[in-house]
């Protein structure tokens, strides 16, 4: 069985430029979350969709944007990039509903804003 | 808003010591309670986790305590290796409009030195 899969790996922007994270859930899993996790910091939470509908939102600005696809695979948008967006987008799947419960999380995409 | 506090930041032990690693959390609905690793350039990994009407829960050499009173729980390592060398971050669950997202620690850093 594939885990989650995301894409790219690495990312390098500049700031300004927008940036567009792809994630793939465990096959069966329809809820897909997406964390932020800083260098030196735990995960922080962006957004979780279940079923193609947003379900949470985390504290983040509204440069940040998501959706789910029929397939349950998920995009994560980020526009006008600032240095403080450098960090590990890590995806998260879920079979539940609730979509915290039991994560499967991907190895994730490493942005670099310069 | 809710927190989850994490301590130590940092703890070095020696090969086949215990280590335990502490968290607090804000939300008194919190109801999951996970333990994830992450090793150097790896993704988060979930080791152990507990729900809130149970207050132990054992693994082999993992344990996790929950104490809901107090708002706390805690991750207890038995006989460390030096493979069990890594970052742990502990997690509560909060609800976030129909959803359930994850708020992490910021981390211990465990050294296992044999």
């Amino acid at each position: 069985d594939a885990g989650v899969t995301q894409s790219p790996t690495h990312l390098i922007k500049t700031r300004g430029q927008q940036v567009t994270l792809r994630c793939s859930p465990i096959s069966g899993h329809k809820s897909v979350s997406w964390y932020q996790q800083v260098l030196g910091q735990g995960p922080q939470f962006i957004f979780q969709y279940y079923e193609k509908e947003e379900r949470g939102r985390g504290n983040f600005p509204d440069r940040f944007s998501a959706r789910q696809f029929p397939n349950y695979s998920s995009e994560l948008n980020v526009n006008a990039l600032l240095l403080g967006d450098s960090a590990l987008y890590l995806c998260a799947s879920s079979p539940l509903a609730g979509g915290a419960y039991g994560y499967t999380f991907g190895s994730g995409t490493r942005l670099t804003v310069v | 808003g809710e927190n989850v506090e994490q301590h130590p930041s940092t703890l070095s032990v020696q090969e086949g010591d215990s280590a335990v690693i502490k968290c607090t959390y804000s939300d008194s609905a919190s109801n999951y309670f996970p333990w994830y690793k992450q090793e150097l350039g790896k993704r988060p990994q979930l080791i152990i986790d507990i729900r809130s009407n149970v207050g132990e829960k054992k693994d082999q050499r993992i344990a996790v305590t929950l104490n809901k009173t107090a708002k706390h729980f805690s991750l207890h390592i038995t006989e460390t290796q030096p493979e069990d060398s890594a970052v742990y971050f502990c997690a509560a669950s909060i609800r976030d409009q129909a959803g359930t997202a994850l708020i992490f620690g910021k981390g211990t850093t465990l050294s296992v030195s044999s």
